[in-house]
């Protein structure tokens, strides 16, 4: 069962401007971790920001921001200020713990993001 | 400066033919991953190891073997087996804490000629 999802494949936003990246998950264990990566055109994964299922307050990072709905299962990424350099795809991954699959993670399909000037 | 590193950046499998992908790191991480990605998909897991000597299938094993001998070192092999092994394959590294995200080589390119 999938149990993570992005459900918009492509993304336009204007320079400067904010941008939301959609991402539900799926899990019945209370405890559980968001990530965001960043993925542009030449390959590599950068991490971008975490979210805990029991931190209070949604994570920021410079300006990234992670709005999220703990009773809608959502972790939405908030990217404010676009820049040309945030074109790239984008994937929200969740980790479980427990057992020998503590640190894997489950990626989404990814969300093409593109800046336009 | 502490890292992945992925070896060769692309590759070229023939028909029947096993190649090994490099995979080192000097995070002192204990738990290493390997991932395909197809384009324009997410990254699926293939293995991941915890500890040294111990390793573990994921979602696509099949075709795949790998092996733990050193900390550092997660090498995968492509065998004959995998009949569609063109795609980008993905090595990344973690400490353990569930707040940790994982590290990730630059990756290797595989296609068939």
């Amino acid at each position: 069962a999938q149990k993570i999802t992005q459900t918009q494949p492509g993304m336009f936003v204007q320079e400067k401007e904010a941008v939301t990246l959609d991402c539900t998950y799926d899990t019945s264990d209370p405890s559980y971790g968001l990530f965001w990566y960043k993925q542009p055109s030449s390959g590599e994964m950068i991490f971008l920001i975490y979210q805990g299922s029991y931190d209070q307050q949604n994570a920021t990072e410079g300006r990234y921001s992670l709005n999220f709905q703990k009773a809608r299962k959502s972790a939405n990424l908030v990217i404010s200020a676009s820049q040309l350099g945030d074109s790239a795809m984008y994937f929200c991954a969740m980790r479980e713990p427990g057992g020998t699959s503590y640190g894997k993670l489950t990626f989404g399909q990814g969300t093409i993001l593109t800046v336009h000037p | 400066d502490g890292g992945i590193t992925q070896s060769p950046k692309y590759l070229f499998r023939k028909e029947g033919q096993n190649v090994t992908l490099s995979c080192e790191q000097n995070l002192n991480h204990d738990a290493m991953y390997w991932y395909r990605q197809d384009p324009g998909q997410g990254l699926r897991l293939i293995y991941y190891s915890q500890i040294v000597n111990d390793f573990q299938k994921g979602d696509i094993a099949e075709g795949y073997s790998v092996s733990r001998e050193k900390k550092e070192s997660f090498p995968l092999t492509v065998t004959s087996a995998q009949k569609n092994p063109t795609a980008f394959y993905l090595c990344a590294s973690t400490q353990t804490g569930m707040h940790q995200p994982q590290h990730f080589g630059d990756g290797t390119r595989l296609s068939i000629l």
